[in-house]
């Protein structure tokens, strides 16, 4: 099955720096990728999604790359703000099955 | 105001008692999802249901079961089979079969002692 790992477990940045996050997965079939944030003692948020037929997709301040080839995405995220500051999970769908794998997470730190 | 609800927040039990933790929807969304998160964590898969009446085990169904008897509704009972209750439980609902995107309910938070 799929196993998607998510690199770094931690990250601190000051505000307005940019902020990358990235994930590998193995099963090369896989079509899409969701990114969610989650605020302490809250749900995950789904904050920006890619298909595999998409290189590259943004949505204001946040942005998603795919590598198929190297079966790597990644998250970006420019100017960053303190409201920033969350744990953030990278999933890739398992081939055949409509659920998500999740990687173990991201913890962004942005200080004022 | 459409959303997914979970009840209750936080929830206490004594071990060896078996606990329903609810799980409702009101988008019309056909599949829903319930995974467990554990400190540091990421979410694994407990259980899932594309269609009313049927469901599927995720990765660690064992000590869980569930029901699908409403499409609004998959509420999850964990037994006194399962070895480490404590964790936070978060339901997740997705549109249908053309849709990928999973959205997730508030969690609650299983405390078993």
């Amino acid at each position: 099955g799929e196993n998607v790992e998510q690199h770094p477990s931690t990250l601190s940045v000051q505000e307005g720096d940019s902020a990358v996050i990235k994930c590998t997965y193995s099963d090369s079939a896989s079509n899409y990728f969701p990114w969610y944030k989650q605020e302490l003692g809250k749900g995950p948020q789904l904050i920006i999604d890619i298909r595999s037929n998409v290189g590259e997709k943004k949505d204001q301040r946040i942005a998603v790359t795919l590598n198929k080839t190297a079966k790597h995405f990644s998250l970006h995220i420019t100017e960053t703000q303190p409201e920033d500051s969350a744990v953030y999970f990278c999933a890739a769908k398992d081939t055949g099955f409509q659920k998500l794998v999740f990687g173990t997470g991201t913890r962004l730190l942005v200080s004022p | 105001d459409g959303g997914i609800t979970q009840s209750p927040k936080y929830l206490f039990r004594k071990e060896g008692q078996n606990v329903t933790l609810s799980c409702e929807q009101n988008l019309n969304h056909d599949a829903m999802y319930w995974y467990r998160q554990d400190p540091g964590q990421g979410l694994r898969l407990i259980y899932y249901s594309q269609i009313v009446n049927d469901f599927q085990k995720g990765d660690i169904a064992e000590g869980y079961s569930v029901s699908r008897e409403k499409k609004e509704s998959f509420p999850l009972t964990v037994t006194s089979a399962q070895k480490n209750p404590t964790a936070f439980y978060l339901c997740a609902s997705r549109p249908g079969h053309l849709s990928y995107e999973q959205y997730f309910g508030p969690g609650t938070r299983l405390t078993v002692t």
